[in-house]
């Protein structure tokens, strides 16, 4: 498998930046992805990183470094609807598949 | 426009029945995904269809479960002599296809609980 990893529960204040990372290993990197998911609802996407950098889309940035299988999502003016939990997933070549490879996904908490 | 959208949005069965459920996903796109989530876990791969190849059936866990698809349309999964192991969030997505930044669109997902 892709080994992703993730914090399990962040918390962070209304208005502050949070970073939340993602460290995968793979033999066939082919891009990383980041999903949004609030309780009870579907993941919905957030951004896409294949090359090393930053990719930034309003209060949210996602950064990708291939030679350390690492990426980080950062929030920024954070609000409480931001509380959801933050899926990383790896699409890796290796075996032959196009198919992403979720984390179990990070919990942030917003609060006042 | 329409998104993905999954039917029932809540199952209850007893363990031993059989269940269905069904997917319907964005016009257009030609890659459909099913994934199981349980809770406080993350997605887990079940099968995959892109067009009319055969489907990765690769993340199904056992052979009580299997899907189908019409062409590029409508899916159903199928999950017979369901046990307690089977409850969890099933959730199906699409794609315009295999290119690498395509990303999914998911529904709502199935709650199936099995007593």
């Amino acid at each position: 498998g892709q080994n992703i990893d993730q914090p399990t529960e962040m918390t962070a204040t209304e208005g502050a930046i949070v970073q939340i990372n993602c460290t995968y290993q793979t033999s066939g990197f082919n891009g990383l992805f980041w999903y949004q998911q609030h309780a009870g609802e579907a993941p919905t996407f957030l951004s896409y990183n294949v090359l090393d950098g930053l990719e930034e889309k309003g209060r949210f940035s996602s950064f990708l470094s291939r030679s350390k299988g690492y990426s980080y999502l950062l929030l920024k003016e954070l609000q409480m609807k931001d509380s959801a939990s933050y899926l990383c997933a790896v699409r890796d070549l290796a075996g032959g598949s196009y198919i992403p490879t979720f984390g179990r996904g990070t919990s942030l908490i917003v609060h006042p | 426009g329409a998104g993905v959208s999954q039917s029932p949005s809540n199952k209850v069965t007893e363990k031993g029945k059989d269940v269905e459920l069904r997917c319907d996903p964005i016009s257009g796109h030609t890659a459909l995904y099913w994934y199981r989530q349980r809770l406080g876990q993350g997605l887990e791969f079940l099968i995959y269809f892109q067009g009319n190849s055969a489907p990765d059936k690769s993340g199904l866990p056992s052979d009580r479960f299997s899907a189908e698809r019409t062409g590029e349309s409508v899916s159903t999964l199928t999950i017979q002599r369901t046990q307690q192991e089977d409850s969890a969030v099933y959730l199906c997505a699409s794609s315009k296809g295999l290119s690498n930044s395509y990303e999914q669109y998911f529904g709502p997902g199935t709650r199936l609980t099995v007593t």
